[in-house]
C-alpha cells in the first residue's frame, strides 16, 4: 500500500456521466499531480498544484477539471468522457520546500473504463 | 527526438542475474534523475533519485548518473523473481514540477 490513497480503485462510467476521483495524502506534501497511464505506456503529466494553486495543465481537454480543497486532498472532475479516455489515472504527491524537495510519490491510481 | 530514451525490453535474466537499466537523455538542464518500479495494475514506486551526477546504492540497488554523457543507468544485484517488473527512468530540470519519463523496461527474472 501507498500513503497516496486513491479513490475508487475501478471506475465505469457512461460518456453522458459525471462523476470524480479522489486522492489523499497526510505526508504534508504540498505539490500534488495527475497522471494519465495508458497501457504499456509512461504516466502522461495533466495537472499540478503547488500549495494549492494549479501550476501546471498541460493542454488537458475541459472535460477534465482538478480540484484542490485543501493541502490534502486532490480531486478529477470527469464529465461527458469519450472511450479513448479510458485508462489508470494516476495521482502523486511531493514535498515542495528546501531542502526537503522530493520526487513525487504515487497511489495505485483509478482505472477508468468509458463506455 | 524524444527527451528520454529507455529501451521497452523485455529483458529476461536468471534469478541471482546482475540486471542494467538505462536511460539517455537530450536536455542538458535535467538535474533530478528518477527511478520507477511499476508491477502490473499498480502506480509507480519511488526507487531511488540521485541529484547531479554520480553514485547512490541502497541495498541491492545502484543508480548512476554520467551527465558528460546523458546517460543514467541502475543496477539490480542478485535479481529475485520479485524484482519482475517495468522499470520507469524519469527525470527534472528543477524541483519536480515537471518530470519527464522514459518509455520503461519491462524486466523478467525467471527463477
Amino acid at each position: 500500500d501507498t500513503e497516496v490513497t486513491q479513490t475508487p480503485k475501478h471506475l465505469v462510467m457512461g460518456m453522458t456521466n459525471k462523476k470524480s476521483l479522489k486522492c489523499e495524502q497526510h505526508m504534508g506534501h504540498r505539490a500534488m499531480y495527475w497522471y494519465k497511464q495508458k497501457a504499456k505506456k509512461p504516466p502522461e503529466l495533466m495537472f499540478v498544484y503547488s500549495y494549492e494553486k494549479l501550476s501546471i495543465n498541460e493542454s488537458v481537454p475541459s472535460r477534465f477539471s482538478p480540484e484542490c480543497p485543501n493541502s490534502s486532498l486532490l480531486n478529477l472532475h470527469l464529465h461527458a468522457l469519450q472511450p479513448e479516455d479510458s485508462a489508470l489515472y494516476l495521482c502523486a504527491s511531493a514535498h515542495k520546500t528546501r531542502p526537503d524537495n522530493s520526487p513525487p510519490h504515487f497511489g495505485n491510481g483509478t482505472r477508468l473504463t468509458v463506455t | 527526438q524524444k527527451e528520454v530514451e529507455q529501451d521497452p525490453g523485455p529483458l529476461s535474466v536468471p534469478e541471482g542475474a546482475i540486471v542494467s537499466l538505462n536511460c539517455t537523455y537530450s536536455n542538458s538542464a535535467f538535474q533530478y534523475f528518477m527511478w520507477y518500479r511499476q508491477y502490473s495494475r499498480k502506480g509507480p514506486e519511488l526507487l531511488m533519485y540521485t541529484y547531479s551526477s554520480g553514485n547512490k546504492e541502497d541495498g541491492r540497488f545502484t543508480a548512476q548518473v554520467d551527465k558528460s554523457s546523458k546517460y543514467i543507468s541502475l543496477f539490480i544485484r542478485d535479481s529475485q523473481p520479485s524484482d519482475s517488473a517495468t522499470y520507469l527512468c524519469a527525470m527534472s530540470p528543477y524541483n519536480f514540477n515537471k518530470f519527464y519519463f522514459g518509455s520503461g523496461t519491462k524486466l523478467n527474472v525467471k527463477p
